[in-house]
């Protein structure tokens, strides 16, 4: 079974300062690889997804995420942290039995706080 | 752009009682997929219907049970409420085809207090 770990559940940075959030994956087979982000009461919006073609995937906000086979990672990155930022960050891997089964499994979130 | 919609997005009910969450896919989205994220928690997933067919089934208590409808909307009823089912409900769907792998589209959530 496919699952993510997220490394840090909480991480504090400056704004304007670089924000790296990591996560490892475990997977039998090429995984599709998900970054979510949720701000408080509020539901889950895809920052960027990794589905087997660039290795370097760009998403929304300046956020990007490297796909590394070899390190079994799948960081997310910012170069600039801006206040707005402040959310959980969720990591995420697609079911890959095939068929309709695509559920996806989280990792427990890391918590980003920015400070001014 | 459509978006999921859940309803009601609030909820409170008493220990025992019951409970019927809606979820209103993306227009011509034929999978669905039920989430639970308890306070502090990641989402973990409930159940999932593909046109119409329970597809896959996770972390759900006997006490709940959902369906999809012809019109591809869904519900999740809960039964015999508990505290620890106090939690927020999230909805996602997928399109049909290829994409149904690398898309899901997550609604704002149903959040349900138990007291």
């Amino acid at each position: 079974a496919q699952s993510v770990t997220q490394l840090g559940s909480h991480v504090s940075v400056s704004e304007g300062a670089l924000v790296l959030l990591r996560c490892n994956y475990s997977s039998s087979v090429p995984p599709y690889l998900f970054w979510y982000v949720q701000y408080p009461n509020q539901g889950l919006q895809l920052l960027l997804k990794y589905t087997s073609a660039a290795t370097l995937v760009k998403g929304i906000n300046g956020f990007e995420a490297e796909f590394k086979k070899s390190e079994t990672s799948f960081h997310l990155t910012k170069p600039s942290a801006h206040m707005s930022d402040a959310a959980e960050y969720f990591c995420a891997v697609s079911d890959d039995s095939g068929g309709s089964n695509y559920k996806l499994t989280f990792g427990k979130g890391t918590l980003l706080t920015v400070n001014p | 752009a459509a978006g999921v919609i859940q309803s009601p997005r609030h909820l409170i009910k008493e220990k025992r009682e019951t409970a019927t969450l809606k979820c209103y896919p993306i227009p011509r989205h034929d999978t669905v997929y039920w989430y639970q994220q308890g306070p502090g928690q990641d989402p973990q997933f409930l159940i999932s219907f593909y046109e119409k067919m329970q597809s896959d089934k996770g972390s759900i208590p006997d006490r709940f049970s959902a369906q999809q409808f012809s019109d591809y909307h869904s519900e999740l009823n809960m039964s015999s409420l508990e505290l620890g089912d106090s939690a927020l409900y999230f909805c996602a769907s997928s399109p049909p085809g290829l994409a149904r792998r690398d898309t899901q589209y997550f609604g704002p959530g149903t959040r349900l207090t138990v007291l």
